[in-house]
């Protein structure tokens, strides 16, 4: 079956580090995307992964292994602003996401 | 240069109504994507359309339809809305098919 899992929830401090993992299982599998959403709003493009390794974005880095079917997004520096949910979504060729149940991430102060 | 749009933006209907909902994606994309979102849940994949045509379908009952016009804004129809089709509905638009896509703002949809 089709199947997309990520924990559900993450604290941590501000300033700290903190990796969010996901495991995948899909058919079709055209790469990985991790989209943040906060509460009432869209989700936000965070990260692209079609490739195996890691991709570095600012405070923002992604990993993906396609045999292992897993990826993590890895928030460095964390800030208050980055309190929200973080969906980790496989695409297929045409370009239908798949989400995860997305990890709620709290920073507290 | 205007992202995605979505109409309207809150939605109150009742058991057994019928809903459209309107999507203009990002200048110059040609695929529209429709999201179903629960709270507390990822979003899930209702349909794609490229060329005005319904492309790929995700698992939702022939209740849910839509459209893509010649300008390639999009329409999604609910008929005989259920209470468990309160949700935010998302669009999102892209370039090719693969490409990174943008998520328009969401319809939140009522079911009373």
């Amino acid at each position: 079956g089709q199947n997309i899992d990520q924990p559900t929830e993450m604290t941590a401090t501000e300033g700290a580090i903190v990796q969010i993992n996901c495991t995948y299982q899909t058919s079709g599998f055209n790469g990985l995307f991790w989209y943040q959403q906060h509460a009432g709003e869209a989700p936000t493009f965070l990260s692209y992964n079609v490739l195996d390794g890691l991709e570095e974005k600012g405070r923002f880095s992604s990993f993906l292994s396609r045999s292992k079917g897993y990826s993590y997004l890895l928030l460095k520096e964390l800030q208050m602003k980055d309190s929200a949910s973080y969906l980790c979504a496989t695409t297929d060729s045409w370009g239908k996401l798949q989400f995860g149940a997305g990890t709620q991430v709290v920073v507290t102060p | 240069d205007a992202g995605v749009t979505q109409s309207p933006t809150h939605l109150i209907k009742t058991r057994g109504q019928q809903v459209t909902l309107r999507c203009s994606p990002k200048s110059g994309h040609d695929t529209v994507s429709w999201y179903q979102q629960a709270l507390g849940q990822g979003p899930q994949f209702i349909f794609q359309y490229y060329e005005e045509e319904e492309r790929q379908r995700g698992n939702f009952p022939d209740r849910f339809s839509g459209h893509q016009f010649p300008n390639y804004s999009s329409e999604l129809n609910v008929n005989a809305l259920l209470l468990g089709d309160s949700a935010l509905y998302l669009c999102a638009s892209s370039l090719a098919a693969g490409y990174e896509q943008y998520f328009g703002p969401g319809t939140r949809l009522t079911v009373t």
